[in-house]
């Protein structure tokens, strides 16, 4: 199994500019997840989703961002238009099933908003 | 409003040594926890959990300790070794958050030696 597999790697955008970040879970995972890493917060959870259902948005931090699951091996997200705060690393991470175990973490999109 | 803490940005321990990583926590409802390993580019990794009704959980050189009562959680490695060198993200969680995993900012361990 290849993992959690998030693409691109690294994105440098000028502030305005609409970015998306993209994950494939891996194959039989129920449950998808999009974390932010910054320094002054660690990280933190933006959303999730079971079975493609967005479950909790509230990490959201604003309008900008938006995040979607239109089929279990693929999720996006976005965020328009880009500010020079949303720079950060962003994971996405799949689990098995409902329970606490199992999760998996992506290599991160690293997103610098210049 | 940070649920879980690590107070302790970053830690320095020499090889052989014992490396105590802390976390604390105030939501009552986490009934499991966990800690992630994290390497600079790569996602972290799972290393070690404990549930709520245990207070120990021990994995080779890695032991959790677990006081419910005091809402804090400790990793021990021993002995340390310079590979144990990266970032450690203690994580809680519970049935009423969908068991989503809810961080700590992290702290970095330096083990020198």
């Amino acid at each position: 199994d290849a993992g959690v597999i998030q693409s691109p790697r690294h994105e440098v955008t000028e502030m305005g500019q609409e970015v998306t970040l993209r994950c494939k879970p891996i194959s039989g995972h129920n449950s998808l997840f999009w974390y932010r890493q910054t320094m002054m917060r660690g990280l933190e959870l933006l959303i999730y989703f079971n079975n493609n259902v967005p479950i909790d948005d509230s990490g959201m931090p604003e309008d900008r961002f938006s995040a979607k699951m239109p089929n279990a091996s693929f999720s996006t997200l976005k965020i328009q238009p880009s500010e020079p705060r949303d720079s950060a690393v962003y994971f996405c991470a799949s689990r098995p099933g409902q329970g606490a175990g199992g999760y998996t973490f992506g290599s991160g999109t690293r997103l610098t908003v210049v | 409003d940070q649920q879980v803490k690590q107070n302790s940005p970053s830690l320095s321990v020499q090889e052989g040594r014992i490396s105590i990583l802390n976390c604390d926590y105030t939501n009552s409802m986490f009934d499991y926890f966990l800690w992630y390993k994290k390497y600079p580019a790569e996602g972290p990794t799972f290393l070690i959990s404990i549930s709520s009704i245990k207070d120990k959980n021990e994995d080779g050189r890695f032991t959790v300790f677990l006081n419910k009562s005091a809402k804090h959680l400790s990793l021990h490695i021993v002995p340390s070794q310079p590979g144990d060198s990266a970032v450690y993200f203690c994580a809680a969680t519970g049935a009423n958050s969908g068991y989503a995993l809810n961080f700590g900012k992290g702290t970095s361990l330096l083990v020198t030696p």
